[in-house]
């Protein structure tokens, strides 16, 4: 069964310009939730689909936004990016959503995004 | 306010040698705390998931203790090996919410 797969690995833009990054879920996984990775804050939650719905949002600006497709790929997309905004990205796919202890979220390889 | 603070921040053992690493939370009220494996380059892996009645789970040479009255956990790492080298990282989740609190994760390094 193939992984969470994110795309791309790895981006550079700049500053003002605009990003999309996308994410395939687990076959059969009708969650997918964003976060963002940096070695100062850590691991942040950006928020969560569920069947093409936004179930949960974490506490980012209006420039985060995200969908979820019909077939549970889910695209994030940044907006008038800041340098603030470089970071790895996230994707994780469960089965169900929310956070529940029987819910196991698998990660994927994230994409590394650089805005220069 | 809820927290989650791990220690040491990071860590290098010698192949072979055992090691545990710190989680302390102030999340309440509490519903799940998950212990996750990063490796270099990879996404987060998860190890285990224990709920307040849990108290010790296991996975291969990872045991996480979860001791709910004073909100700690910990993930003893035995006989750790070249490949244990990464970032470990420690989540709580708010029981009312379902809100994920993430530690700032303890970086360990195992040398030969």
């Amino acid at each position: 069964k193939a992984g969470v797969t994110q795309t791309p690995r790895y981006l550079i833009k700049t500053r003002g310009q605009q990003v999309t990054l996308s994410c395939s879920p687990i076959s059969g996984h009708r969650s997918v939730s964003w976060y963002q990775q940096t070695p100062g804050q850590g691991l942040q939650f950006l928020f969560e689909y569920f069947s093409e719905t936004q179930r949960n949002k974490g506490n980012f600006p209006g420039r985060f936004s995200g969908r979820q497709f019909s077939n549970s790929r889910s695209e994030m997309n940044v907006s008038t990016l800041e340098l603030g905004d470089s970071a790895l990205y996230l994707c994780a796919s469960s089965l169900d959503s929310g956070t529940g202890a029987k819910n196991i979220q698998y990660f994927g390889a994230g994409t590394r995004l650089s805005v220069l | 306010k809820n927290q989650v603070e791990q220690s040491p921040q990071s860590l290098i053992i010698l192949e072979g040698k055992n090691c545990t690493l710190q989680c302390n939370y102030t999340v309440s009220p509490f519903s799940n705390l998950r212990w996750y494996k990063q490796d270099t380059g990879r996404g987060p892996v998860s190890l285990t998931i224990m709920t307040f009645s849990e108290n010790t789970k296991s996975n291969g040479r990872y045991t996480a203790t979860l001791d709910a009255d004073t909100k700690q956990s910990s993930l003893h790492i035995t006989a750790s090996q070249l490949s244990d080298s990464a970032s470990y990282i420690c989540v709580v989740t708010a029981g009312n919410t379902g809100k994920l609190i993430f530690g700032q994760g303890t970086t360990l390094q195992v040398k030969p």
